[in-house]
C-alpha cells in the first residue's frame, strides 16, 4: 500500500513568517513529487513540482526533497493571509504506472494577519 | 482557454437513485482522471483514461460505479444505485499526457446521497 503522510494541522503562522509543510512517503521507487494548494470549496491547483534531491525555489515557495529519507517539504516565505489553504502532497512512481498520483490528506494552513 | 468543465456543481439525491456526473476535459489533453475526495480518505483515483480508453479502473469502489469516455471531449461517471457512503466531492482532471504533465482539475461535483 503506497502511502503519503501529512500532518493534518491546522498549522497556524503569523503573517510574514515562514510556513513549513512536511510530507513523507512509503514507496521508495517514487520519482516525482508535487505540492497542490486547495482553497476551501475549490479544486486543487499545482504550485510546485520537484524531481531531484535538494531545493527548488519559485518565488516565495521552496520545495525540498530528500529521497533517502523519503521526505518532501514545502516552505512558504513571507506568508500571507491569501496562503491560507490546504496543501496536498502528491507522489508519482516512475516507469509503469507513472500516471498514478498518490495524494496525502493535506495540511491545513492558516496565516494570521 | 476553458478549463476542465464538470456538471452538475451540486447533486442531492436519495439512496437508490442513479447519479450521472459529467466532465469535459481541456481540448488537446489525452489523459482524463476521475477522483473522489472525502475528509476520511482524501483524494482517491477512481479511474484513468488515456486516448478515451480506460487504462486503470482499480480505484472504482464496486460494480455500482461505471465510467465512460465516448470521445475525447466528454466523460461520465455513473453511480447506480447510489448509497449515502458515496457522498463526496468528485473531481475530473485532465493532462496532456499521463506522465509528469501538470494535472488540471475541474471545479468538482459535490454529491450528497440522503
Amino acid at each position: 500500500q503506497k502511502e503519503v503522510e501529512q500532518n493534518s494541522g491546522p498549522l497556524s503562522v503569523p503573517e510574514g513568517a515562514i510556513a513549513s509543510l512536511n510530507c513523507t512517503y512509503s514507496d521508495r521507487v517514487s520519482q516525482s513529487f508535487f505540492w497542490y494548494r486547495q482553497y476551501s470549496g475549490k479544486s486543487p491547483e499545482l504550485i510546485m513540482s520537484i524531481y531531484s534531491n535538494g531545493d527548488k525555489e519559485d518565488g516565495r515557495f521552496t520545495a525540498q526533497l530528500n529521497k533517502a529519507s523519503q521526505y518532501v517539504s514545502l516552505l512558504i516565505r513571507d506568508s500571507q493571509p491569501s496562503d491560507s489553504a490546504t496543501y496536498l502532497c502528491a507522489v508519482r512512481p516512475g516507469g509503469a504506472g507513472s500516471y498514478q498520483l498518490t495524494f496525502g490528506k493535506g495540511t491545513k494552513l492558516s496565516v494570521i494577519p | 482557454d476553458a478549463g476542465v468543465i464538470q456538471s452538475p456543481r451540486h447533486e442531492v439525491t436519495e439512496m437508490g437513485q442513479e447519479v450521472t456526473l459529467r466532465c469535459k476535459p481541456i481540448s488537446g489533453h489525452n489523459s482524463l482522471f476521475w477522483y473522489r475526495q472525502t475528509m476520511m480518505r482524501g483524494l482517491e483515483l477512481l479511474i484513468y483514461f488515456n486516448n478515451n480508453v480506460p487504462i486503470d479502473d482499480s480505484g472504482m469502489p464496486e460494480d455500482r460505479f461505471s465510467a465512460k469516455m465516448p470521445n475525447a471531449s466528454f466523460s461520465t461517471l455513473k453511480i447506480q444505485p447510489s448509497e449515502p457512503r458515496d457522498s463526496a466531492v468528485y473531481f475530473c482532471a485532465s493532462s496532456r499526457t499521463g506522465g509528469d504533465e501538470k494535472l488540471f482539475f475541474g471545479s468538482g461535483t459535490q454529491l450528497s446521497v440522503l
